[in-house]
């Protein structure tokens, strides 16, 4: 069954870092997001991706966030300049088509651990 | 601003029992409602999503059912197994294409 693959699994950084989570999409899939869960909080909207733009943000993701689908078949999350309190668990999902909330596989996540 | 809330956070119950599990959102003019799992070191996986025109879905051991008016969702798992250990997600979307608002979750425990 086709799945949404997550690199690394986990990821440990020095504050001020620069991180690249990546993500591999379902492949014939079109819609693209990422959330995050804080340990012991609500997994949270990020950023959805549509098209090579992005649709919508959530308060979250300010100028240190930012997105990209370089060659295609990658998705990938970018903090430029992590803080202690990104340190939380990265979800990517995808979904084939415009009901994108009925049909949303998730990764497995990326640990991010900041310190 | 839509809040999705679960009670209780945590559930242990012995094998065979069946269980009901919680959840209630602010508003009440959802596009849908989703149960979700999650396993630890795994994503999130759909169990049932249930459109706002309907009041109940089911799949095998799972009923969720939904009652927009008093803004409150139930997932309902009958005869559990020590592998329906999990967290379970409850989440809500506003519209068709909209992101979806989760609750923090109720971590369930089956005694084997």
């Amino acid at each position: 069954e086709p799945e949404v693959t997550q690199t690394p699994s986990h990821q440990v950084t020095q504050m001020g870092q620069e991180v690249i989570l990546r993500c591999v999409p379902i492949s014939n899939h079109l819609y693209f997001y990422w959330y995050r869960q804080i340990l012991g909080q609500k997994v949270e909207f990020l950023v959805s991706f549509y098209n090579n733009e992005i649709s919508e943000k959530s308060e979250i993701f300010d100028d240190q966030f930012s997105v990209e689908r370089p060659d295609g078949s990658n998705f990938t999350l970018k903090i430029r300049s992590t803080k202690l309190e990104d340190s939380a668990m990265y979800f990517c999902a995808s979904s084939p088509d415009s009901a994108t909330n009925e049909k949303l596989f998730f990764g497995s996540g990326t640990q991010l651990s900041v310190l | 601003k839509q809040e999705v809330t679960q009670i209780p956070a945590a559930l242990s119950v012995p094998e065979g029992e069946n269980l009901v599990l919680n959840c209630s959102f602010t508003d009440s003019a959802i596009y849908n409602l989703q149960w979700f799992r999650q396993d630890p070191g795994k994503g999130l996986t759909s169990l049932l999503l249930i459109q706002s025109s309907q009041r109940e879905q089911t799949s095998g051991r799972l009923n969720a059912s939904l009652d927009k008016s008093s803004g409150r969702s139930t997932l309902y798992i009958a005869a559990s197994q020590p592998g329906d250990s999990a967290t379970y997600l409850c989440a809500a979307a506003m519209n068709r294409d909209d992101k979806i608002i989760f609750g923090k979750g109720t971590r369930l425990h089956i005694l084997p």
